[in-house]
């Protein structure tokens, strides 16, 4: 089982480019979420998407878009890279519902924007 | 509203002594409390989670985490450290209906020495 795949795993950026993270999913799950991790600041929610066809913002979205393209694939869109957005990104996917049961996430994408 | 302090960024402990991280929280519901753990390059695994059941939570690994209202606090333990647990842990409050309405402490790092 695959789980929750991401590419690119590593990406260096000049300040300006673009680029798009890509996230899959083989679980099923109905939601999809991409975090940045940065030291000494744990987790922030950038975007997540309750179910197939909504998104909606996190704690960080500014300078980000999103995609869900399906139920299995949640892309991560930076329009004109800066670098504070160096950083490492997560997707993750979990069942919604009342009960907050497991995330599970990807391995990640380390992106350096010079 | 909701936060989570953790309590000590970096934890060192010799093989076969016991682990003690320590997670203190706050939030205007009944929570939910989960521990993940990060080991290096890789993306977070659901340890054990605390959902208004059992307030002794056993999980994976031998990892085990006590829900104390009073002290609001949900300490993660193990009786004997492993070689393998060095990694990174993540203490996450929220409550029902999704991820996007939990919040990351910072992380402990765990260091066992040999």
């Amino acid at each position: 089982n695959a789980g929750v795949t991401q590419t690119p795993k590593f990406q260096v950026l000049k300040t300006g480019q673009s680029m798009t993270l890509q996230c899959a999913q083989d679980m099923n799950h109905n939601s999809m979420y991409w975090y940045r991790q940065d030291p000494g600041m744990g987790l922030r929610l950038i975007y997540y998407s309750a179910s197939e066809g909504t998104t909606d913002k996190g704690e960080v979205p500014n300078g980000y878009n999103v995609s869900r393209l399906n139920k299995r694939e949640f892309s991560l869109r930076l329009e004109s890279a800066a670098p504070s957005q160096t950083s490492v990104y997560f997707c993750a996917s979990s069942w919604t519902g009342g009960d907050t049961g497991e995330l599970f996430f990807g391995e990640g994408s380390r992106l350096t924007v010079l | 509203a909701q936060s989570v302090t953790q309590l000590d960024s970096h934890v060192s402990v010799s093989e076969g002594t016991p682990v003690l991280l320590r997670c203190n929280y706050s939030s205007s519901y009944s929570p939910s409390l989960f521990w993940y753990v990060q080991h290096p390059n890789k993306g977070l695994q659901l340890l054990l989670k605390y959902t208004s059941a059992a307030t002794l939570v056993k999980g994976i690994n031998g990892f085990e985490a006590e829900f104390k209202k009073s002290e609001t606090s949900f300490h993660l333990t193990k009786p004997s450290a492993h070689m393998s647990d060095a990694a990174e842990y993540f203490c996450v409050v929220g409550r029902s209906g999704g991820y996007q309405k939990v919040t990351f402490g910072t992380g402990t790092k765990l260091q066992v020495i040999p």
